[in-house]
């Protein structure tokens, strides 16, 4: 099945900060979406985006699907962005149908 | 906004006892599913349903697992004989498409602790 890398594993920032997540399929997907897990847990969806870039605010992603990426953007960090980020894909047709999630990056934002 | 509501946020067990975790998914969705995730790991898919029938299972889903959409609003995860390992958050999505089109909107989850 699909293999979802995620880099980096932490990060720390401060306050105002811009960051840059990385999401890696080890092949092709159709559908690939952007969570946050907030520190109580919950899952929000940020982004549905098979390709190309969409911005929500201070949010951006990118997916270059012919190269199996997507990124997230984060600009002027806020301390309410703490929490894990996790990329998920799935190529619907394929061996398995299902979302498929990286390991997540945990992102800490200081005051 | 519509959201997906699961019940309840905590669940503790004995070894060997039956769980239900309960779901209601937005309206308007079609497509199901339930997800895991052990302490400080990934998200595992378990289940998705579609159109009152599993549509895809992962090895995790074995026997002790089912589903259910006993009514026209809720859905149900039922674990018949707990394990410790079974301990974990366990999320409830729906979208209203499926396919490449699918997009997941995530529960709060249950905290499901087998003692």
């Amino acid at each position: 099945g699909i293999q979802v890398e995620q880099s980096p594993p932490d990060l720390i920032l401060q306050e105002g900060a811009n960051s840059t997540l990385r999401c890696n399929f080890s092949d092709s997907v159709n559908n690939l979406q952007w969570f946050h897990q907030n520190p109580w847990g919950q899952l929000i969806n940020l982004f549905y985006i098979p390709s190309g870039t969409k911005q929500n605010g201070r949010l951006s992603a990118t997916t270059v699907a012919t190269e199996r990426y997507s990124l997230l953007y984060i600009s002027s960090s806020q301390t309410t962005d703490s929490g894990v980020y996790f990329c998920a894909g799935k190529n619907y047709g394929g061996s398995q149908g299902n979302l498929i999630f990286g390991k997540g990056t945990k992102l800490s934002v200081k005051p | 906004e519509p959201e997906v509501t699961q019940t309840p946020s905590h669940q503790v067990t004995q070894m060997g006892q039956e769980v239900i975790l309960r779901c209601v998914p937005i309206s308007n969705h079609l497509y199901f599913y339930w997800y895991r995730q052990i302490l400080g790991q990934k998200v595992e898919f378990l289940v998705s349903f579609y159109n009152n029938e599993i549509s895809e299972k992962s090895e995790i889903f074995d026997d002790q697992f089912s589903v259910e959409r006993p009514d026209g609003s809720n859905f149900t995860l039922k674990i018949r004989s707990t394990k410790l390992e079974d301990s974990a958050m366990y999320f409830c999505a729906s979208s209203e498409f499926g396919g490449t089109n699918e997009k997941l909107f995530f529960g709060s989850g249950t905290q499901l602790s087998v003692l």
